[in-house]
């Protein structure tokens, strides 16, 4: 069963700093990864999507790197901000033929005091 | 550009009713997608659908549930009879191809009594 790990499931820091949440996954034959944004009751927003094929992806302050061979993903946020607190979470698309659907893991719960 | 589109936004009902969920997804995207989510569990595919074929529903939970998609532009998720366990926030998630990703809808919060 493939599975999408995410460390720390909770995080709390002061405004200003930079930070790394982290994904792990156990099956290396991935299609892309996905990093998406949940605000309480809200959907979901995608913030950063990296192909097999790439290293990383940068987005503002967001910076997504992949290795796909100690499967990790890591999401670096710089000069956070309290509009930055909300659920984190981190998807799989796995290369199995007809398998489209996103595998998850359960996020992490950012809070950036001000 | 609409989104993805659910209603109801929430739908509280007791246990045994039927409910129905309805998603309409980006015009022209040709995968659709239900997705569960829960505290315990976090977000879990059900099934999805490729061109309005289900192609994979090894996500849905019991014969209780039951979804389909009639045409590209509707699709419905179905829990007949709903039980207190089934819930959860709900999303339809559309895309075109598999390198751009899905995109989600705002979900369905379904609670049972």
């Amino acid at each position: 069963k493939q599975e999408v790990t995410q460390i720390p499931a909770a995080l709390s820091v002061p405004e200003g700093e930079n930070l790394v949440l982290n994904c792990s996954f156990t099956d290396s034959a991935i299609y892309n990864l996905q990093w998406f944004r949940q605000d309480p009751g809200k959907g979901l927003t995608s913030l950063l999507l990296i192909q097999s094929s790439q290293r990383e992806q940068t987005s503002g302050r967001l910076n997504a790197s992949l290795d796909k061979s100690s499967g990790r993903s890591t999401l670096y946020i710089a000069a956070s901000q309290p509009g930055d607190s909300a659920t984190y979470l981190c998807a799989v698309l796995y290369s199995g033929g007809g398998a489209d659907g996103l595998t998850f893991g359960k996020g992490t719960h950012l809070i950036i005091q001000p | 550009d609409a989104g993805v589109i659910q209603s109801p936004r929430h739908e509280v009902t007791e246990m045994g009713q039927e409910v129905t969920l309805r998603c309409k997804p980006i015009s022209g995207h040709n995968s659709l997608f239900w997705y569960r989510q829960t505290m315990m569990r976090g977000l879990e595919l059900l099934i999805y659908f490729n061109n309005n074929v289900p192609i994979d529903d090894s996500g849905m939970p019991e014969d209780r549930f039951s979804a389909k998609m009639p045409n590209a532009s509707f699709s419905t998720l179905k829990i007949q009879p709903s039980e207190p366990r089934d819930s959860a926030v709900y999303f339809c998630a559309s895309s075109l191809v598999r390198q751009t990703g899905p995109k989600f809808g705002p979900g369905t919060r379904l609670t049972v009594t």
